[in-house]
């Protein structure tokens, strides 16, 4: 059973234009979500997270947004730029320290 | 310089045999995670650490093995046991629930 899904394995932006990446959960009792940029061959970077006290963290071009009704976040980021290209995933952890990820989203940012 | 160090990068192990990949942070970090990543896959929790000597099974734990003697050491073993050992390996470390960090992956490959 996948706690945190990303239902769009691709993404294509245009440069300059707003890139959405979605991810959704089903555990109510996740406390944190973390966002994160990873290219081939490399450990992941962290992004952006949020609190799920909160329902928008904001940093530089980066945004998440937090939806706890509908248990759904989405990372936006404006504007985007060819560098943005990569694979992105969401992670979720609860009060246990475990920290599950979502299958990543694959972002192409185009001229 | 404080971070994560996974080595060796690439590794390579006959069938039958144990592989012990390491990882080490310098960062006081006190929770310590595995996971593995295969190709166009999402990173699966194999064993995860809270606090020295403790630890516990992630999503994928069969077939590894892990000890946390130290705060920076977190090893995993990968056993004759696990059937299918070739993947990308990587290793994180956190200290807050809002953010955890990555070392640059070892990629073990089965001959």
């Amino acid at each position: 059973d996948q706690q945190v899904k990303q239902n769009s394995p691709s993404l294509s932006v245009q440069e300059g234009r707003i890139s959405i990446l979605n991810c959704d959960y089903t555990n109510s009792m996740f406390d944190y979500f973390l966002w994160y940029k990873k290219y081939p061959a490399e450990g992941p970077t962290f992004l952006i997270s949020i609190s799920s006290i909160k329902d928008k963290n904001e940093d530089g071009r980066f945004t998440v947004f937090l939806n706890k009704s509908a248990k759904h976040l989405s990372l936006h980021i404006v504007p985007s730029q060819p560098g943005d290209s990569a694979v992105y995933f969401c992670a979720a952890r609860g009060n246990t320290d475990k920290l599950i990820f979502g299958t990543g989203t694959r972002l192409q940012v185009f001229p | 310089d404080g971070g994560i160090t996974q080595s060796p990068k690439y590794l390579f192990r006959k069938e039958g045999q144990n592989v012990t990949l390491s990882c080490e942070q310098n960062l006081n970090h006190d929770a310590m995670y595995w996971y593995r990543q295969d190709p166009g896959q999402g990173l699966r929790l194999i064993y995860y650490s809270q606090i020295v000597n403790d630890f516990q099974k992630g999503d994928i734990a069969e077939g590894y093995s892990v000890s946390r003697e130290k705060k920076e050491s977190f090893p995993l073993t990968v056993t004759s046991a696990q059937k299918n050992p070739t993947a990308f390996y990587l290793c994180a470390s956190s200290n807050r629930p809002d953010t955890a960090f990555f070392g640059q992956g070892t990629r073990l490959t089965v001959v």
